[in-house]
């Protein structure tokens, strides 16, 4: 277990329609990860916060937003769904604010989406 | 272009051997590698992280080893067992950048038969 819980584990929804992905980081980490795995494909990072602010984008789509809690959760807000938009989505966390690059990553167990 | 590519893409061995997994990349400035491993659906776990100075790392049956010159890493396993079978994915992080910038290769899927 890392520590790292992710809610819901699976979600089937029709294309165009809203979803909300949560994560709950480890006790301690400031740092929150959104990534997006698609069927066979490696990880890809989608947005990085720290302590409430962005840090750090990637390949993120404009359908796709996020945020970070003072409680330090986070949700990936996904909107007007497509069939591409299936994939596996893993929020990680840290302690680093990403300036060091030295920090351990942790995983939780991933959200399914599919989009029909 | 930043780049980490791994081979081989898949890897079928017979429980009991030895196995060894390719990393190269062709990140810079490099920060540090680390090595995941991935079961099916379930979220990476991290085996090993080195930095430009460390040539070898080992977490039980997982050694990992770093040739900062040649750009190049690689993990073994020794002795496998039915539960390594899982994906391995090689990661490379810019230094000075933001933990944003780990490049992921794509892994490499070992199955491991009895």
């Amino acid at each position: 277990d890392s520590g790292v819980t992710q809610t819901p584990k699976h979600l089937i929804t029709a294309t165009g329609q809203r979803v909300t992905l949560r994560c709950s980081p480890r006790s301690g980490d400031l740092s929150v990860y959104w990534y997006q795995q698609s069927l066979d494909q490696g990880l890809q990072f989608l947005i990085q916060y720290y302590n409430g602010e962005e840090r750090a984008k990637g390949n993120i789509l404009e359908r796709f937003s996020a945020q970070q809690f003072p409680d330090l959760h986070s949700e990936l807000n996904l909107s007007s769904l497509e069939l591409g938009d299936s994939a596996l989505y893993f929020c990680a966390s840290s302690q680093t604010s990403g300036r060091t690059n030295t920090g351990e990553l942790f995983f939780g167990e991933g959200s399914r989406l599919t989009v029909l | 272009k930043n780049q980490v590519e791994q081979s081989p893409q898949s890897l079928i061995i017979l429980e009991g051997k030895n196995c060894t997994l390719q990393c190269n990349y062709t990140v810079s400035p490099f920060s540090n590698l680390r090595w995941y491993k991935q079961d099916t659906g379930r979220g990476p776990v991290s085996l090993t992280i080195m930095t430009f100075s460390e040539n070898t790392k080992s977490n039980g049956r997982y050694t990992a080893t770093l040739d900062a010159d040649t750009k190049q890493s690689s993990l073994h396993i020794t002795a496998s067992q039915l539960s390594d079978s899982a994906s391995y994915i090689c990661v490379v992080s810019n230094y000075g950048g933001s933990q944003g910038n780990l490049i992921f290769g794509k892994g490499t899927k070992l199955s491991v038969k009895p």
